[in-house]
């Protein structure tokens, strides 16, 4: 049973245009939400999360959108560079406080910036 | 660079035997996590470690075993390997303060053959 769903796993976008990553969960427990990239041969690495009390959070290029009813999140990249071209994994999480606990990850979206 | 360090990069091994996977967290970080990511399965929680106690289960299975030791490096034990097996295991730490964002290591490639 597949808590955090990707269901894209390809995305192809020209680059200076929006890149528009999506990700569903079912689990209503999750309270924190991530995303991370990954490079082949890499261990992911952070990139943006946002708590359940939130429905946006922005960091530079990047903005995560959360639905709570809908249980989607959105990952949204203005404008895709080339070096964004990687596999970004949507993770979330049951964080009891003082500590979290494992990820769950959905399968990820292998995003490709054409040039 | 996450500052958390992973050895070995790649181990080849016959199934049944037992190999140890080791993990230094970045410096100060008190939790290490270790996951799995098989093709099949994606990226997969194992166990964590919070300052030396097990806090944390996932899909461990019985075969494997952690523990994280008062320097804070974790090693992950992986016995009577199968061909299933096969997979990148990655190592995660997380400080205190930052309590959701965990950051990764490079993975150490198993290949049970």
């Amino acid at each position: 049973d597949q808590q955090v769903k990707q269901n894209s796993p390809s995305l192809s976008v020209q680059e200076g245009r929006i890149s528009i990553l999506n990700c569903d969960y079912t689990n209503s427990m999750f309270d924190y939400f991530l995303w991370y990239k990954k490079y082949p041969a890499e261990g992911p690495t952070f990139l943006i999360s946002i708590s359940s009390i939130k429905d946006k959070n922005e960091d530079g290029r990047f903005t995560v959108f959360l639905n709570k009813s809908a249980k989607h999140l959105s990952l949204h990249i203005v404008p895709s560079q080339p070096g964004d071209s990687a596999v970004y994994f949507c993770a979330a999480s049951q964080g009891s406080g003082g500590g979290a606990d494992g990820l769950t990850f959905g399968k990820g979206t292998h995003l490709i910036i054409q040039p | 660079d996450s500052g958390v360090t992973q050895t070995p990069k790649h181990l080849i091994t016959a199934t049944g035997q037992r190999v140890t996977l080791r993990c230094s967290p970045r410096s100060g970080d008190l939790s290490v996590y270790w996951y799995q990511q098989s093709l099949d399965q994606g990226l997969q929680f194992l166990i964590q470690y919070y300052n030396g106690e097990e806090r944390a289960k996932g899909n461990i299975l019985e075969r494997f075993s952690a523990q994280q030791f008062p320097d804070l490096h974790s090693e992950l034990n992986l016995s009577s390997l199968e061909l299933g097996d096969s997979a990148l295991y990655f190592c995660a730490s997380s400080s205190g303060a930052d309590l959701y964002e965990q950051y990764f290591g490079p993975g150490t490639r198993l290949t049970v053959t």
